[in-house]
């Protein structure tokens, strides 16, 4: 069965720090990782994902992410926070060897405080 | 509308009432899913449809949930009898659904409060 976990509720950072959103999976098959964000009062938006290739995959609004197959993490990261970028980030984690659904982490309550 | 589109946005409802959630995924999507989302919790999964294919519905948490798709379109979410703890966003998304590495489109939800 597959599973992703984000072990941290909520993470706190300084504008212009850099900012890493943690998360680890469990698939038996190869892994598609995808990562989302919820904005207040707002859907779900794709901000990218892994599937082959380069380790370090880059998305929407300057996000970037790790993929680490030794570790089985894919931890988003940003070089530099805004506070514009506070909101909820969801890891998701399909096993690429059936046609399973996604299943997503439990979040992680990102605050860039000014 | 090109997005996925989810109605009502909210909806309350007493205890015991059966009430239906509706999804409109992009066109062309084959690919649909419902997922539920606690207030300050994770989504949780319900339900994926694929295409023609069986749908998988291993995310249901009891048989009072119940959820159709027509084809490749409209689907909606049923829940009967109605309890508290039911009161979530039930948020629907859409993918194309032939590669696995598509990425899913989510509607903005609907708020459902049962009282």
């Amino acid at each position: 069965a597959q599973s992703v976990a984000q072990p941290e509720d909520q993470v706190n950072v300084a504008e212009g720090n850099p900012l890493t959103v943690k998360c680890t999976y469990s698939v038996s098959g190869n892994p598609y990782l995808f990562w989302y964000v919820q904005y207040p009062n707002r859907g779900l938006q794709f901000l990218l994902k892994y599937i082959t290739g380069d380790n370090l995959v880059k998305g929407s609004y300057g996000f970037e992410a790790e993929f680490n197959k030794s570790q089985t993490s894919f931890h988003l990261k940003k070089p530099s926070a805004l506070v514009s970028d506070s909101a909820l980030y969801f890891c998701a984690v399909r096993d690429g060897g059936s046609q399973g659904n996604l299943i997503f982490g439990k979040g992680t309550k990102l605050s860039v405080k000014p | 509308g090109a997005g996925v589109s989810q109605s009502p946005s909210n909806k309350v409802t007493e205890k015991g009432k059966d009430v239906e959630l509706r999804c409109d995924p992009i066109s062309g999507h084959t690919a649909l899913y419902w997922y539920r989302q606690r207030l300050g919790q994770g989504l949780e999964f319900l339900i994926y449809f694929q295409g023609n294919s069986a749908p998988d519905k291993s995310g249901l948490p009891s048989d009072r949930f119940s959820a159709e798709r027509t084809g490749e379109s409209v689907s909606t979410l049923t829940i009967q009898r109605t309890q508290q703890e039911d009161s979530a966003v039930y948020l629907c998304a859409s993918s194309l659904g032939q590669g696995l590495n598509s990425p899913l489109h989510f509607g903005n939800g609907t708020r459902l409060t049962v009282t």
